[in-house]
């Protein structure tokens, strides 16, 4: 069956410090792949994706991700965290079928 | 920008009562979703619609049933409620029935409904 594993559970950092989230799935075709942010209180919101192309994906608020097929992976970055970026953050896939699978999502927290 | 609006943000109820949870976008999407979302789990689909009548169940829709008469509001059933049912619940829709196969259009999300069954 697909999945999608993101093995950071919990992450905590300091502002300013680098950020990189794991994202890895399960299936050998072609894929669609997301990156979904939920900050507290809110709604689910995109926050980059990838269909084709460029493996380099940049998304909103200086977050981007690189697909890297050989890997089965879609790790999103950042190169300076920010309070505000405390959130949940879940990876989504799309492999050939009707439905969107998510991971199980990494709650980060960041500090001043 | 689309609006996905869900009826309630808390709910609670009580074991055995019928429960409706009710959805409504304004954005003309033919896809919604009903998902829900508990800590370490992520978040799994329960039921999607991509047309008016049309429904498929998703990987966890054992208690639940819905219900899609018009294109804009989709409504989640819980039929006798238990309290492994308490949950948070997102509801989500996004454009045209091929898109769900080729995903070129995300998904857009409602606040959630905590729904607590005691």
């Amino acid at each position: 069956a697909q999945s999608v594993s993101q093995h950071n559970h919990h992450v905590i950092l300091s502002e300013a410090a680098s950020l990189e989230l794991g994202c890895n799935y399960s299936y050998g075709g072609t894929v669609n792949l997301f990156w979904y942010v939920q900050y507290p209180g809110q709604h689910l919101q995109l926050l980059l994706k990838y269909f084709s192309g460029d493996p380099l994906v940049k998304g909103i608020k200086g977050f981007e991700a690189e697909f890297i097929k050989s890997k089965f992976s879609f790790n999103l970055r950042k190169p300076s965290v920010q309070w505000s970026d405390t959130a949940e953050y879940f990876c989504a896939v799309n492999a050939g079928t009707d439905k969107l699978i998510f991971g199980t999502g990494t709650r980060l927290q960041v500090f001043p | 920008d689309v609006k996905v609006t869900q009826s309630s943000r808390y709910l609670v109820k009580r074991t055995g009562e019928k429960v409706f949870l009710e959805c409504v976008q304004d954005m003309d999407h033919e896809n919604m979703f009903w998902y829900r979302q508990d800590p370490g789990l992520g978040l799994r689909l329960i039921y999607f619609s991509y047309d008016v009548k049309m429904k498929e169940k998703g990987d966890i829709p054992e208690g639940y049933s819905v219900s899609r008469e018009k294109k804009e509001r989709f409504s989640l059933i819980l039929e006798s409620a238990s309290t492994n049912q308490t949950s948070m619940y997102l509801c989500a829709s996004s454009l045209n029935r091929e898109d769900i196969y080729y995903s070129n259009q995300p998904q857009h999300f409602g606040d959630g409904t905590r729904l607590s069954i005691l």
